[in-house]
């Protein structure tokens, strides 16, 4: 079946520094994929999505491309800063089904 | 526009005990969703409610029932509570199936 793989965290980073979370995905026919935030408390909020290969998501400084023929959407972010700790689910939606899958979510955390 | 909304926020039972979780959209979607997270294992999908009137299985059902009450409104319950139950459910909607999920704050349960 479809599934949803990302990076084991925590991971720890300086202020400005660059970041990359791995996501890649086993999915029969063609998923939209979507990375979502969730902040301490809350629920998941959409950060970017995609719904094409070669499409590029962005959002806040983050960006994703949608990459078919690795089966990837590895998350960036040229410097980061405190206030992007949190921790990031990359998912894709099940064309057939329309039903999600979630990674089982990577942890950031900035220090100052 | 409140979004999504679920009651209540916190709640322990004892075993075998029931209980109703609450969910509601004021944004008129026509798909529901309902999440259980699980630390190191993301969110997994326990039903859905693709439009009103509808409801399917999710990745783990059992020991849950659904209502799609009207259009606004998806709830969730626990007829006989177990301590594998433990755990933060969420209630997310969309447009669509497929579509961004928007996700309420969650309701943290603990089975005692």
């Amino acid at each position: 079946g479809d599934s949803v793989t990302q990076m084991e965290g925590p991971v720890t980073l300086s202020e400005e520094a660059f970041l990359t979370i791995n996501c890649t995905y086993t999915a029969t026919g063609y998923p939209s994929l979507f990375w979502y935030v969730q902040y301490p408390g809350e629920g998941l909020q959409l950060l970017l999505k995609a719904t094409k290969a070669d499409d590029k998501g962005s959002n806040k400084g983050f960006e994703a491309t949608y990459r078919k023929e690795t089966t990837s959407f590895h998350l960036e972010k040229g410097s980061v800063q405190v206030s992007d700790s949190a921790v990031y689910f990359c998912a894709l939606s099940d064309t057939r089904t329309y039903k999600y899958i979630f990674g089982t979510g990577t942890r950031l955390k900035v220090l100052a | 526009n409140a979004g999504v909304t679920q009651t209540p926020k916190f709640q322990v039972l004892k075993t075998g005990q029931s209980m109703t979780l609450q969910c509601a959209q004021d944004m008129n979607h026509n798909s529901m969703y309902w999440y259980r997270q699980d630390p190191g294992m993301g969110l997994r999908l326990i039903y859905y409610s693709a439009s009103e009137g509808t409801t399917d299985k999710g990745e783990v059902p059992n020991g849950y029932n659904v209502s799609r009450l009207n259009k606004r409104e998806f709830s969730l319950r626990l007829e006989s509570a177990a301590p594998s139950q433990t755990s933060v459910y969420f209630c997310a909607s969309s447009v669509r199936g497929g579509g961004e999920q928007f996700f309420g704050p969650g309701t943290r349960l603990t089975v005692l």
